[in-house]
């Protein structure tokens, strides 16, 4: 039982590159979320979805576009990379609205790097 | 605007000691409050969830507390250990959406 993966781990990107980060899980979740997180500021919600074919934003969504075409996958675009975008990117996922299953389980991170 | 608050920002104490970690939130509408563990470099793992109707929730030497009407929780951690030292989130659920604090950096000296 792999959980949440995210690929890369890291990535160096030119402004106005564009580029996708991976997220898949292996636990049927029905919610899924991408974060930033940035020194200091804790973790910034950027899009959800609550299952497959339903996406909406979070706090912060503004540069960034999601799909949810299967339960497993939920890739973050970035359409065209700003430096203000250099961060660590988190996904999560949850079986949603199941009690104490509704736990976060978090992958290991992508820290982008936009130059 | 939704805020969760930590408090304090970074801790450092000895080996052994008891010790609690601080959370504060601006709206008590939640649905549930989570408390993670964050090492470096990785990511983050939940430790505890309370429902908005509990009053608190126990793991090990780790005990969370809410208190939605003042709009605090706290985590315990007993008898605390080199092995606790990590960064340890507060992260407050309403509807969909969970906001998270900025994290209380915890140095356990052995």
């Amino acid at each position: 039982n792999a959980g949440v993966t995210q690929t890369p781990k890291f990535q160096v990107l030119k402004t106005g590159q564009s580029m996708t980060l991976q997220c898949a899980q292996d636990m049927n979740h029905e919610y899924m979320s991408w974060y930033r997180q940035d020194p200091g500021m804790g973790l910034r919600l950027i899009h959800y979805s609550v299952g497959a074919g339903i996406t909406d934003q979070g706090e912060v969504p503004n540069g960034y576009n999601v799909s949810r075409s299967t339960t497993e996958d939920f890739p973050l675009r970035l359409l065209s990379a700003a430096p203000s975008q250099t961060s660590v990117y988190f996904c999560a996922s949850s079986q949603y609205g199941q009690g104490d299953n509704e736990k976060l389980f978090f992958g290991s991170g992508t820290q982008l790097s936009v130059l | 605007k939704q805020e969760v608050t930590q408090i304090p920002a970074a801790l450092s104490v000895p080996e052994g000691e008891n010790l609690v970690l601080n959370c504060s939130f601006t709206d008590s509408a939640i649905y549930n409050l989570q408390w993670f563990r964050q090492d470096p470099g990785k990511g983050l793992t939940s430790l505890l969830l309370i429902q908005s109707s509990q009053r608190e929730q126990t793991s090990g030497r780790l005990n969370a507390s809410l208190d939605k009407s003042s709009g605090r929780s706290t985590l315990y951690i007993a008898a605390s250990q080199p092995g606790d030292s990590a960064t340890y989130l507060c992260a407050v659920e309403y509807g969909n959406k969970l906001v998270f604090g900025a994290g209380t950096i915890l140095r356990v000296k052995s």
